[in-house]
This record gives C-alpha cells, structure tokens and sequence, in this order.
C-alpha cells in the first residue's frame, strides 16, 4: 500500500511565488525523500531528510519533516515555470530499501 | 554516467496478449525496482531485486506478473496475460546503499 499521501492535489502559483506542498505518513521510517516528475517522464530525486532531522535546504528547496505528527512538508521559493511538475513523497519504513511513494502535488507555475 | 535505460517506450497491446518490459539499471548500482504508475496516482513498488535475488514482491500479482533478473545487471518485467487495469507507465529504478532511486523515463502500456 502507499504509505505517503500529499496535499494539496493540485497547486497552482504565479512566478516567483513560494510553493508549500504537504506529505503525510502512516508509520515510522528511516528517511523521507521528495521527488519530482515532469508530465511523461520518470522520477527524479530532489531531497533527502533522515528521520533525526529536523529541516534541510537544498538551493531553494527547504524540507522539513515532524515525526511526532508524520508528516513533512517541501517549500519551493521563488518558483519558476520549469518547477511545474508533479512532486511525490517517498518513505523509507523498513529495514530493506522499499520506498513507497505518496499520492503526488500537481505544480502549476504561471509565468 | 549513462542513466537507467528502459525498452520499450511504448507498447500498445490487446487484453490478454502478454507484454515485456526490459530494464537496464546504473552500472554498478546493486538494487533494481519496478514500480507501477496508474494515471493519477503515485508510483507502486511492485518487486525490488538486489542483485540477482528478490527481496519484495510482496504487490506484485503473481498470477499474472513475473520479473526476473538473471546476471543481477539488466531485467525484465513480465505480463502474461495482460487486463485493462494493467494500462499504466512502468517504472525502473535502481540505488545504491544511499537509499536515492535514480528512474529510467518509464514504459508505457496501453491495454485494449
């Protein structure tokens, strides 16, 4: 089963408006990852916060994830139209490597 | 580096035809996935390898699906027959021990 579902669905934004998406999780993990898809393409990784964090950035991406509520949220700033994309969340739960993904954010940047 | 080949891009069948997807993962990079991505929705872990040897498939439907990965290099991801419901992009990936998936650009199935 999925273990991640993001809100909202669907997000739509002006450039160089800041973006907030939302995961939220059903058990303990390891570490949670954000990724993005662009429409017909494969995933890729964005970023990676370990279940002893708290917050991290990545140039204008900021992540942070509260364990005590399972949930973490992704900050994009300063948005651009080449952010549009889907953006999923991925967990990490069990002792194995298996990363279950979340239901995705659907990014909408209007130049 | 060269990234996660997938073949083929595209694969438009009729249902119960059966259908293969192949994978090619990063060089040297030990653990294969395959995901499902139904429209609309996130991707679905069906079988995870590490190197040759499976370590869950615990979603993949076994009456129907199959995947192997014979050399722990390249692999192969099998449905025999195929339903409506199968229609969907099938995901490659691959990792190494630090736990980020790097994903091919997908196989798409159209079941008719």
């Amino acid at each position: 089963s999925q273990q991640g579902e993001e809100d909202p669905q669907a997000l739509s934004i002006q450039e160089g408006e800041n973006a907030t998406m939302n995961c939220s999780y059903k058990t303990s993990i390891n570490n949670l990852q954000w990724y993005r898809q662009n429409s017909g393409r494969g995933l890729v990784h964005l970023i990676l916060i370990r279940s002893n964090e708290r917050e991290k950035h990545s140039g204008r991406l900021r992540v942070t994830l509260d364990t005590s509520k399972k949930s973490s949220s992704l900050l994009i700033t300063a948005s651009r139209a080449a952010d549009t994309a889907s953006y999923f969340c991925a967990t990490d739960a069990g002792t194995g490597n298996q990363f279950y993904f979340g239901t995705g954010t659907s990014l909408t940047v209007i130049p | 580096e060269a990234g996660v080949a997938q073949s083929p891009r595209y694969k438009i069948i009729e249902k119960r035809q059966s259908v293969a997807f192949w994978c090619n993962p990063i060089s040297g990079h030990a653990t294969l996935y395959w995901y499902q991505q139904i429209l609309g929705q996130g991707p679905k872990l069906l079988i995870q390898f590490q190197n040759n040897g499976v370590v869950d498939d615990s979603q993949l439907p076994k009456d129907r699906f199959s995947a192997e990965r014979l050399k722990g290099v390249d692999s192969t991801l099998k449905i025999q027959p195929a339903k409506l419901e199968d229609s969907a992009v099938y995901l490659c990936a691959s990792s190494t021990s630090a736990n980020v998936l790097t994903f091919g650009a997908g196989s798409r199935l159209t079941v008719l």
